[in-house]
C-alpha cells in the first residue's frame, strides 16, 4: 500500500532548463511534505517542505507546489545544475497520534542534469 | 561536526550473529529514528524514539531492538540476523517544533549491512 508515489523512476534534463519531478500521494491525513536529495552512498538531505496550509515554497533555485485538491506535489529546480544529479525523495506525514514524526517516502527519481 | 554520525559504515556478517549500530546526533534534537532502505529503495520507518520514549514502533521483527541510553544516541540492536536483514539502515533525528508531524529530519549516512 504505497500512500507516496512518484512515477517517473528517472528523469534527464539539459544544464540550465528547469526540472520537474513530482509527487503524488493518497492518504488524506497527510500535511506536511518534504523533498530530499541522496546522493550515492550518503543519507538524504533535506531540501524543501511545505505545509499544506500553503500552495507553493521557494528557496532559491528550488520551489515546491503543492495541489491538496489532487493529492499532488511537485519541486521544480530552476536552473537546473550537474550537481543536482542525484535520487530525489519526496516524503509526507501527518499531524500527531500514531503517525507523530512518522515520514512516508516515495520511491524516488533519479534526476540526471547533462552539461 | 557531523550532525548525524552512524558506526559502522558497513558490516558484513553471518546469518545467526547478533550486531550492532550505532547512531549519535549533536543537534540537541529531542527525537531520533531508524529507517531501512530495502533493495527496492524503499525508505520505511522502523522506530522513533523522543527523549529515549519509544514513540513509533512499526511491524518489526523483535529481533530487532533500539535502546537510547541518552537523547543524542539511538543505537539498533538485531539479534540472530537473517539474509532478509541486508539493507542499508539510516538513523535520523528532528527538533521539536511544537507543530507535531512537521518536523524536518535530519538523516545520517546509512549503514550497509550485508548478511551472508
Amino acid at each position: 500500500d504505497q500512500q507516496v508515489k512518484q512515477n517517473s523512476p528517472s528523469l534527464s534534463v539539459q544544464e540550465g532548463r528547469i526540472s520537474i519531478l513530482n509527487c503524488d500521494y493518497t492518504n488524506s491525513m497527510f500535511d506536511y511534505f518534504l523533498w530530499y536529495k541522496k546522493y550515492p552512498a550518503e543519507g538524504p538531505t533535506f531540501l524543501i517542505s511545505i505545509s499544506s496550509i500553503k500552495d507553493k515554497n521557494e528557496d532559491g533555485r528550488f520551489t515546491v507546489f503543492l495541489n491538496k485538491s489532487a493529492k499532488h506535489l511537485s519541486l521544480h529546480i530552476v536552473p537546473s545544475q550537474p550537481g543536482d544529479s542525484a535520487v530525489y525523495f519526496c516524503a509526507a506525514s501527518g499531524a500527531g497520534g500514531t503517525s507523530y514524526g512518522k515520514l512516508t517516502f516515495g520511491q524516488g527519481t533519479i534526476l540526471t542534469v547533462h552539461p | 561536526d557531523t550532525a548525524v554520525s552512524q558506526t559502522p559504515k558497513y558490516l558484513v556478517t553471518q546469518m545467526g550473529n547478533d550486531k550492532s549500530i550505532k547512531c549519535e546526533q549533536n543537534l540537541g534534537h529531542d527525537t531520533m529514528y531508524w529507517y531501512k532502505q530495502d533493495s527496492k529503495k524503499f525508505l520505511k520507518i522502523m522506530f522513533s524514539y523522543n527523549n529515549k520514549e519509544l514513540i513509533i514502533n512499526e511491524t518489526v521483527p523483535n529481533r530487532f531492538s533500539p535502546k537510547s541510553p541518552d537523547k543524542a544516541h539511538l543505537n539498533l540492536h538485531i539479534n540472530s540476523l537473517e539474509l532478509g536483514d541486508s539493507a542499508v539502515y539510516f538513523c535520523a533525528s528532528s527538533p521539536a517544533t511544537g507543530l507535531a508531524g512537521q518536523e524536518t529530519q535530519y538523516f545520517g549516512p546509512g549503514t550497509r549491512l550485508l548478511v551472508l
